[in-house]
């Protein structure tokens, strides 16, 4: 069974940094290509990053280019997220996604995780 | 980066079909056939329900469809089911290296 467990949310001062993982679980993680979307309290959907099956490949909303950074460690089974210059718009649900091939950024997400909130405020 | 256009609300009665629409540009839904919808129960994560315009994960229901006409793809749910009752987003690749989602659709079943 796919499972994909995020953590790492919580409350940050604008500015500030939080670190994401999601760690995942009963699939060969390091043949699939991985992503976070984040949701706002009450919004739609926001695709934020997606990294390729090996990680040499990442590619990132503009909202959050040069602030977040997408990692993996295929060793670990796990996906990160570093967030770096926090700001209020980025409050939000954080999902990790798993994509259906090792490449395409829009194959389709088919196991999500239940998602962690980050919540940035003074 | 905006959203694509989908409308905010629709309705319909157990046992009709409904379709809901999803309109882009060029630069996304015309010019790629990478569009996926995704159905999302209150405090819940996304589920996929079609992805590349018209395929159906294994376990979607086959009453589930999707299609695309130019820059507007669309989501057919038929035999509408109570269960239906749900929020669903579109989304697409974008030129380039980007994907982008529709604003989403509240779905009621009278």
């Amino acid at each position: 069974e796919v499972q994909l467990l995020e953590s790492g949310g919580g409350l940050v001062q604008p500015g500030g940094s939080l670190r994401l993982s999601c760690a995942a679980s009963g699939f060969t993680f390091s043949s699939y290509a991985m992503s976070w979307v984040r949701q706002a309290p009450g919004k739609g959907l926001e695709w934020v990053s997606t990294i390729i099956a090996n990680g040499d490949t990442t590619h990132y909303a503009d909202s959050v280019e040069g602030r977040f950074t997408i990692s993996r460690d295929n060793s670990k089974n796990t996906l990160y997220l570093q967030m770096n210059s926090l700001r209020v718009e980025d409050t939000a649900t954080y999902y990790c996604a798993k994509g259906r091939d090792s490449s395409r950024i829009s194959s389709g997400w088919e196991y999500w995780g239940r998602g962690t909130l980050v919540a940035v405020s003074s | 980066q905006s959203a694509l256009t989908q409308p905010a609300s629709l309705s319909g009665s157990p046992g009709q079909s409904i379709t809901i629409s999803c309109t882009g540009t060029s630069s996304d839904i015309g010019g790629h056939n990478y569009v996926s919808w995704y159905q999302q129960h209150p405090g819940k994560a996304p589920k996929l329900m079609i992805y590349d315009v018209s395929n159906r994960p294994s376990g979607v229901s086959t009453r589930f469809s999707g299609s695309k006409s130019g820059n507007t793809a669309s989501l057919t749910i038929s035999g509408l089911q109570a269960e239906d009752e749900s929020d669903y987003y579109c989304s697409s690749y974008r030129n380039i290296n980007t994907v982008v989602f529709g604003g989403g659709t509240k779905l009621t079943v009278l």
